[in-house]
């Protein structure tokens, strides 16, 4: 099975942190990409990654960067962690081609006091 | 913006068929619907997904339109893990690396 996993289910930041958010999958997929889901929002888009050192802005970029050195692994970073990005961060990984579906993480639930 | 409109939420009794409606009347001709699920808690789970014709596969039925502007997603026999949040999505070709784009869903309870 296809497995996305995020490094954490729960973790409690100081505003003004710089917050790393990990996310690994096995299967060799080239496409990665990071959402974030709010109550009365839905999921939205952060960023998005085709390749190795490859990445797009989504809809909501602001306050946010991204690195993926390895295919495998693709890091959500909080430069200085407000108390607007507490939220679920989803991570989800696809192949590149026909009948591809995205694999989802767990989710992080991420609070900043 | 999402380009699908669904019912904000539907309640199916156990063991009968749920049957969960998707309007996407501004689809383009290149354009595949896909179906995500979300149990509390968890990552949004795929489905199915399909371009014009009928699917089926061991979760669901997806049942389209001749005209492809509406969709109807059908778990033949609902279970109390079947409540969930449920989106519809349309998406451009059928690669992966094309962001699903999530709208607010429809949150389906399944009473005993």
């Amino acid at each position: 099975d296809v497995k996305v996993t995020q490094s954490s289910r729960y973790l409690v930041k100081r505003t003004g942190e710089k917050v790393f958010l990990e996310c690994v999958q096995d299967m060799d997929h080239e496409n990665m990409f990071w959402y974030r889901q709010d109550p009365g929002l839905g999921l939205r888009l952060i960023y998005f990654s085709y390749d190795v050192k490859m990445k797009e802005k989504g809809d909501i970029p602001e306050g946010y960067s991204v690195s993926r050195e390895k295919k495998e692994r693709f890091s959500l970073i909080l430069e200085s962690a407000s108390t607007n990005q507490t939220s679920m961060y989803l991570c989800a990984s696809s192949l590149t081609g026909s009948g591809t579906e995205a694999f989802f993480g767990q989710g992080t639930r991420l609070t900043v006091v | 913006d999402a380009k699908t409109t669904q019912p904000p939420s539907m309640d199916c009794a156990e063991g009968r068929a749920a049957n969960l409606p998707c309007n996407h009347s501004t689809i383009s001709g290149n354009e595949y619907v896909y179906w995500y699920r979300q149990i509390h808690s968890q990552g949004p789970q795929y489905i199915i997904h399909g371009l014009k014709n009928n699917e089926t596969n061991e979760m669901a039925s997806l049942i389209i339109t001749e005209d492809r502007k509406s969709s109807t997603l059908i778990l033949p026999h609902a279970t109390l893990r079947d409540t969930a949040v449920y989106y519809c999505i349309v998406r451009v070709g059928n690669s992966g690396n094309t962001p699903l784009v999530f709208g607010k869903g429809t949150r389906l309870s399944v009473i005993a």
